[in-house]
């Protein structure tokens, strides 16, 4: 009973770099989101699609790009990284007609930009 | 958009004391409510959730909510609290499928 799986669980990176965070759900969920987590300010959403080939901008995007073309895949994509990406980043999916909104998260992967 | 505001930022109880953490949330139509934890090194952990029907909803683990819609509250209660209780709490409020969490509230159980 995989969930949701992110890979991978820890990540350093130097300033300018480019690199892919994945997620992949196996319960046919049609809502898929991506966190970050920083110390004192939460989980804030970065990019949420609601179904396949859809995506949507959460509160804090930039620098972020995200694609949604399997229901069981939403991939993160930092195109340029900066130190102020270094984060926790949590994906996370749920069900419209059955979840109420309940989230299921990934175990989360630790991101360090140097 | 829904704030979502949690007062305590971090509180420390003695094993069998009585936990209460507030959360309140800015949003004046239906909403969905939700506490989750997370223990140390681990991901966020569904504890109750409120969508609709009796106010005072329990969770796992002994722990309950009361939503007071007036208030706009969400305040999460454990009677007695032990040692393994010891992690982060996040409220959240889910709002027209935009779910918004609070700044967490840090929990440390001295036994």
């Amino acid at each position: 009973n995989a969930g949701v799986t992110q890979t991978p669980k820890f990540q350093v990176l130097k300033t300018g770099q480019s690199m892919t965070l994945q997620c992949a759900q196996d319960m046919n969920h049609e809502y898929m989101s991506w966190y970050r987590q920083d110390p004192g300010m939460g989980l804030r959403l970065i990019h949420y699609s609601v179904g396949a080939g859809i995506t949507d901008q959460g509160e804090v995007p930039n620098g972020y790009n995200v694609s949604r073309s399997t229901t069981e895949d939403f991939p993160l994509r930092l195109l340029s990284a900066a130190p102020s990406q270094t984060s926790v980043y949590f994906c996370a999916s749920s069900s419209y007609t059955t979840g109420g909104g309940e989230l299921f998260f990934g175990e989360g992967s630790r991101l360090t930009v140097l | 958009a829904q704030s979502v505001s949690q007062h305590n930022h971090h509180v420390i109880l003695s094993e069998a004391a009585s936990l209460e953490l507030g959360c309140n949330y800015s949003y004046g139509g239906t909403v969905n409510l939700f506490w989750y934890v997370q223990y140390p090194g681990q991901h966020l952990q569904l504890l109750l959730k409120y969508f609709s029907g009796d106010p005072l909803v329990k969770g796992i683990k002994g722990f309950e909510a009361e939503f007071i819609k007036s208030k706009f509250s969400f305040n999460l209660r454990k009677p007695s609290v032990q040692w393994s209780d010891t992690a982060e709490y996040f409220c959240a409020v889910n709002a027209d499928n935009d779910m918004r969490f609070g700044a967490g509230t840090r929990l440390t159980v001295k036994p």
